[in-house]
């Protein structure tokens, strides 16, 4: 079955940019969404199709997609943005999600 | 605003039926084309997708669940339902329903969420 692998932690400085990778087999040819999930609460979509931003989700986050690795960009990241994020994508057979992120702001 | 809100059982005994229905409210849940889906997550665990049910009414769900997964919907309600057959502890999980919005037939994203309920399957 499909895999989508994400490293399970990411620290960032309060102003500096977050990275958050997203691995799969030929992922580039596929459409990545994003989501972002703070304790307790529902997931909340931040990107879709790969760069695109819903309505009410703020500049700073960005996402691109090339080659395996799809990658959510958080640029000058706030305390509020400390929460795990998760990358989803049609796999070969089912939707699949990757392992989850969790961003530390420090 | 469009808000969907999961209700259900919150303890199910293995060997038993889960059901829960997701009531949709702010908008028909048969306009605008969209598809809608159950997502769960065990605790401290990350996402896993159930299944869909189309605009059209047809069902797809995860291989890994469908032969125990059935996923309805009642037009009339404005809510759509999940039951999961011979449950076990692996199925105690937080169970989201959410809307899913498609620009292609492999591009499918999921842009409103319920709250989530949480069921747990025990004796």
């Amino acid at each position: 079955s499909y895999e989508l692998t994400q490293p399970p932690s990411v620290s960032v400085s309060p102003g500096q940019t977050a990275s958050i990778t997203c691995s799969g087999d030929k992922l580039g040819d596929k459409y990545v969404s994003w989501y972002q999930q703070k304790p307790g609460q529902s997931p909340v979509l931040v990107i879709y199709d790969d760069t695109k931003r819903p309505s009410g989700i703020p500049e700073r986050f960005s996402g691109s997609n090339s080659g395996n690795t799809a990658t959510l960009t958080i640029s000058g990241t706030q305390a509020m943005d400390e929460a795990d994020f998760y990358c989803q994508a049609w796999g070969s057979s089912a939707e699949v999600f990757g392992t989850g992120t969790k961003v530390t702001v420090l | 605003q469009l808000q969907l809100q999961e209700s259900g059982s919150g303890l199910v005994k293995p060997s038993q039926t889960l059901s829960l229905t997701c009531a949709v409210s702010g908008g028909s849940i048969s306009s605008g084309g969209y598809s809608w889906s159950w997502i769960r997550q065990p605790p401290g665990k990350g996402l896993e997708w159930i299944g869909y049910i189309y605009h059209s009414g047809n069902t797809y769900y995860n291989p890994s669940l469908k032969s125990r997964v059935t996923i309805s919907v009642d037009r009339s309600k404005n809510q759509f339902s999940l039951n999961l057959s011979s449950v076990t502890a692996a199925d105690t999980a937080v169970y989201y329903c959410a809307r899913v919005t498609s620009s292609g037939s492999y591009s499918n994203w999921f842009d409103s969420w319920g709250q989530g309920t949480l069921v747990t399957v025990s004796s």
